[in-house]
Order: structure tokens, then sequence, then C-alpha cells
């Protein structure tokens, strides 16, 4: 079974900074990837999707970008953060159009 | 309009009880239903995954989806303290998104 790598759990930087949060998956091989975030208390928000290398959909137009440099690897990043983008940043994968498979989740918060 | 809608709770049951959740879903392309668990400060964890309509059980665990009234249903019987969490539904069609609901707290009191 797959297994969703999330790194760091918890972030916290300053308006204005730059952004790398990095998504690794094991056990599966050409994966849809995902990025969601989630305000507190909120539902889960498709940020951007991935079907294949260097294929990426943008589901909110704002400053974040994604990238897929490898079959495994999704990588959500920020040229300058806003207070606007705390929140609880989650990558997920699937298989065809069945079920998503979740990471522990990023906690940033913009300060 | 959200594609599922769900309500938010909180919903607090004792030890025991049976926990009833329910979604609703406006979009009738939907085929694929998933229902997950998600405690404080981690990610999501699958726990349903049904396609098209009919019920589904695994262990105290059933969910049920009706696709004429585009229902979403997930009940846990014998509630324990460590079912407590948040619950959201989720339901794609071939288009490789899901849309999910809003998510149902649950508090089971010991």
């Amino acid at each position: 079974s797959q297994t969703i790598h999330q790194w760091p759990a918890t972030l916290v930087q300053p308006v204005g900074s730059p952004l790398s949060l990095e998504c690794t998956v094991e056990g599966t091989s050409n994966p849809n990837l995902y990025w969601y975030r989630q305000a507190a208390g909120r539902g889960l928000q498709l940020l951007f999707y991935s079907i294949g290398i260097g294929q990426i959909s943008s589901e909110v137009p704002q400053n974040l970008s994604a990238s897929r440099p490898q079959d495994r690897q999704f990588i959500l990043s920020s040229k300058k953060l806003l207070l606007s983008d705390s929140g609880f940043y989650l990558c997920a994968c699937s298989r065809e159009y069945t079920e998503a498979f979740f990471g522990q989740g990023t906690r940033l918060t913009v300060v | 309009q959200k594609e599922v809608e769900q309500d938010p709770g909180p919903l607090s049951v004792p030890e025991g009880a049976i926990v009833s959740l329910n979604c609703t879903y406006s979009n009738s392309a939907f085929q694929y239903f998933m229902w997950y668990r998600q405690y404080s400060r981690k990610g999501p964890e699958l726990l349903m995954y049904t396609y098209s309509s009919g019920n589904k059980e695994d262990g105290r665990f059933t969910a049920q989806v009706d696709k004429s009234s585009k229902y979403i249903s997930l009940f846990i019987r014998d509630s324990q303290p460590s079912d407590s969490a948040t619950y959201l539904c989720a339901s794609s069609h071939r288009d490789y998104k899901l849309s999910f609901g809003a998510g149902t707290t649950v508090t089971v009191r010991a």
C-alpha cells in the first residue's frame, strides 16, 4: 500500500518569505497527486492536482504554485507568503478515479 | 452551492450509541463515495469506499449511498471514545478530483 511523506510537520514563516513544501509517495507508481488546504474547522480545498510528471492543474488562483519534477514527488511553493496562506496543507495520492490517501500534513503559520 | 454538503455538527453521543452521519451531493455524475476520519492535527484516514449505490459494511462501520436522493450516510455502531474525530464525506466522478464535505465533529462520551 502507498505511503505519503510530507515535511515539515509544522512551519512558522514571516510574511513575504518563500515557501517550499515537499511530498513524496512510496508503494505506487504513476499516482495522481493532490495538494489540499484545510482552514481551521473547515473542509478541504483542492489547490492543485497532477496526473503525471510536469502536468499540473490549478483549482484556485493565488500566489501558490506546484511542480512535479518526478513521478512520486510533488512540491508546493510560494515566492512571497501572505497571512491568508496560513493553514493545514495536505498532500494526497490516488490511482485512477478511486479513493485518495493523505499524508500527515504541514501546519503553516504565516506571521 | 457546494457540490457536497455536510452538517458540521458538533455531534456528541454516549459510549455505545449509534453515530449517524449524513451528506448530500448535487452532482448526479458522482459515482465514487468515501468517508474519511480525521483526528486533530492529523491527515484524513480513509474509512470506507463505495462505488455507486448500496451498502458496505466493515466491522462497526456501515456506509450507505442512495443515488436516487443523492444521499450518503455513515453509521458507527457501538461507538467508542476513540471514535471521537472529524468525519469527512467525499465524492468524485471520472475527473480525478474529489469533492469534500466540510466535516462533522463527533465526540463519544465515556
